[in-house]
């Protein structure tokens, strides 16, 4: 148990629907990074949080967004959904983000679009 | 950050050791080796990191070459919950608290424990 926690773990919808994703960082993790893993595309980085703001951004397309609130839990907000978008979503956290600090995985959410 | 490659798949006997190649042959001098492996779809799972001197831990060993051009990760005695893919990275850390650090994930080493 990496200590990170996703919910919910398994997500089906229909296309162009909207759905959140929720993450909890480990405690006293300050930085929370999403990843996309689909059998295609292998595991892409999406976008990284540092204490609320926004620190990095990846291969994020426009339909998603995401944000990290002041108790450091973080949402992926995927909308406009296409049969493309699904895939297996994990959630990272780590200390500060830089340095030495290796990354934790969540279990992930399976979003399957129908 | 730096590319690697990674033969696609191995097999290692259980109760032997593991070793996963990674060739590395860009890498520059402040870029360091990161091992990480995923269990069937659960999420990654770091190992170990090393920057030019070898490195142990409880999980496995990290032997990277004198010219950095490459790096092999060790696992000494193999279980079948070592059956997994293994990701080489190769990235860059930052030290002033400005930088970012997300990893570049490969295609990785599928690694096949057999009894």
């Amino acid at each position: 148990d990496s200590g990170v926690t996703q919910t919910p773990k398994h997500l089906i919808t229909a296309t162009g629907q909207r759905v959140t994703l929720r993450c909890s960082p480990r405690s006293g993790d300050l930085s929370v990074y999403w990843y996309q893993q689909s059998l295609d595309q292998g595991l892409q980085f999406l976008i990284q949080y540092y204490n609320g703001e926004e620190r990095a951004k990846g291969n994020i397309l426009e339909r998603f967004s995401a944000q990290q609130f002041p108790d450091l839990h973080s949402e992926l907000n995927l909308s406009s959904l296409e049969l493309g978008d699904s895939a297996l979503y994990f959630c990272a956290s780590s200390y500060v983000g830089t340095g030495h600090d290796e990354q934790y995985f969540g279990p992930g959410t399976r979003l399957t679009v129908t | 950050d730096a590319k690697t490659t990674q033969p696609p798949s191995m097999d290692c006997a259980e109760g032997r050791a593991a070793n996963l190649p990674c060739n590395h042959s860009t890498i520059s001098g402040n870029e360091y080796v990161y091992w990480y492996r995923q269990i069937h779809s659960q999420g990654p799972q770091y190992i170990i990191h090393g920057l030019k001197n070898n490195e142990t831990n409880e999980m496995a060993s990290l032997i990277i070459t004198e010219d950095r051009k490459s790096s092999t990760l060790i696992l000494p005695h193999a279980t079948l919950r070592d059956t997994a893919v293994y990701y080489c990275i190769v990235r860059l850390d930052f030290y002033s608290g400005a930088g970012s650090y997300q990893l570049t994930f490969g295609k990785g080493t599928k690694l096949s424990v057999i009894p």
